[in-house]
């Protein structure tokens, strides 16, 4: 079983549409994240979370917000989508406590569309 | 703050041939550097990592990268190409800072020609 799983993995909506992404892991990590990708620009933060109770703006964060229920569980909401949100999705989850170069270990992404 | 440019958006080398992915980064402190490469329509997969042990760093597949200090830079090399090397690599950044964020490069394409 894959430890970092993400749902759904492509996902069409329109303009306007609420919509809810989500990620679990199984690794027992305190950190999680949100990164969006586009074509030539790489990956960009958006959200991160360091446990249950603190959740922190990243680069990119407006038009956005999380939710992290539960250790394992943060999720991804747009409240109302937009075109220039269509993106490939990544969550990733970390333990700092580990290893101080808190190496970070990455869903399979959700391709989102917003039309 | 931290940044990191790869030189090159799109590489293409023949099968057989020396891959050369150039990385240069920008850290206000000591950085940790990583090489995370995705296949088409997969994940970010770690390829290899420096964390201020040995300058020269062996991944997975054949690929090293070595850090430069003078240079800042950490470019990524593999002797010999394999068409199963197609693939997106991204070079990231973090430092020892509290927040230890990672900073990702735009990414480059490399192909594989036949």
């Amino acid at each position: 079983d894959a430890d970092v799983t993400q749902t759904p993995r492509n996902r069409i909506t329109k303009t306007g549409k609420r919509i809810m992404l989500e990620c679990s892991q199984t690794k027992g990590h305190d950190r999680m994240y949100w990164y969006r990708q586009d074509p030539g620009l790489g990956l960009r933060l958006i959200y991160y979370s360091f446990d249950v109770k603190d959740i922190n703006k990243g680069e990119i964060s407006d038009g956005y917000s999380v939710s992290r229920q539960a250790q394992a569980k943060f999720s991804l909401s747009l409240e109302s989508a937009i075109p220039n949100q269509t993106a490939l999705y990544f969550c990733a989850t970390s333990d700092p406590h580990r290893a101080s170069y808190n190496e970070q270990f990455f869903g399979p992404g959700t391709r989102l569309t917003v039309l | 703050a931290q940044s990191v440019t790869q030189l090159g958006s799109h590489v293409s080398v023949s099968e057989g041939a020396l891959v050369l992915l150039r990385c240069n980064y920008s850290s206000s402190v000591p950085p940790y550097l990583f090489w995370y490469v995705q296949y088409p329509n997969q994940g970010l997969q770690l390829l290899l990592k420096y964390t201020s042990a040995a300058t020269l760093v062996k991944g997975i597949n054949g690929f090293e990268a070595e850090f430069k200090k003078s240079e800042t830079s950490f470019h990524l090399t593999k002797p010999s190409a394999h068409m199963s090397d197609a693939a997106e690599y991204f070079c990231a950044v973090t430092s020892s800072g509290s927040a230890r964020q990672l900073t990702f490069g735009s990414g480059t394409q490399l192909t594989v020609l036949p």
